[in-house]
């Protein structure tokens, strides 16, 4: 069973400071895994989706790490904005090239205006 | 390019009562997966159809079921519906090789009463 962790689960961030957040993921037989950022009433929306260790990828202000020798990966938000208030999702293949994902529950993100 | 398409977006249905869900999934993506949420639960995933043939399954009982169209819709099925079943169904579409992102539809809300 594959089990995905994210922490914190709830995040409060001042207008303007930058931020990070966790996901852990089992580092035997890693293939890929994927964020995505979820706001309210609107659908899960992809961010990134890496599958080399040591692996950076950015998108505007928001960029995500990968480590899968030791089964994280970090997501930085850098100068927050109340548009980036969502719950971010990382997901994790069953196997290579597999579809079925298992997400984790997500950190949910405030910003303060 | 049009996105992925759920219909209904909202759902009241009976205990006992059946549904059916349906899915349009992005132009040229082969493989539809459908999930569920329930509130403090992450995305649980139900099951996978790639080409008309479900290839992944999650752990839902069989009252869950789905199929496939040519080209490429989908449907889910909810047999006997229990107040448990009240939730979030998202479907997500993608190309079907498991390492690129997966869009989501706006889900269909069910309400069970």
């Amino acid at each position: 069973i594959l089990n995905v962790e994210q922490s914190p689960q709830s995040l409060h961030v001042q207008e303007g400071d930058s931020t990070n957040f966790t996901c852990s993921f089992p580092s035997s037989n890693f293939y890929a895994l994927h964020w995505y950022r979820w706001e309210t009433a609107k659908s899960p929306e992809a961010l990134f989706v890496m599958t080399l260790n040591g692996d950076e990828k950015k998108k505007g202000r928001i960029s995500a790490t990968l480590n899968t020798k030791e089964g994280y990966s970090y997501l930085y938000i850098k100068g927050s904005q109340p548009e980036d208030s969502a719950t971010y999702l990382c997901a994790f293949p069953l196997w290579f090239g597999n579809e079925k994902l298992t997400f984790g529950t997500g950190t949910r993100l405030t910003i303060i205006p | 390019k049009a996105g992925v398409t759920q219909t209904p977006r909202y759902l009241i249905k009976t205990r006992g009562q059946q549904v059916t869900l349906s899915c349009s999934p992005i132009s040229g993506h082969r493989s539809v997966s459908w999930y569920q949420q329930t509130p403090g639960q992450g995305l649980q995933f139900l099951f996978e159809y790639f080409s008309e043939t479900q290839r992944n399954k999650g752990n839902f009982p069989g009252r869950f079921s789905g199929r496939q169209f040519s080209n490429s819709r989908s449907e889910m099925n909810v047999s006997t519906l229990e107040l448990g079943d009240s939730a979030l169904y998202l479907c997500a579409s993608s190309g079907g090789d498991g390492n690129t992102e997966a869009f989501f539809g706006q889900g269909t809300r069910l309400t069970v009463v």
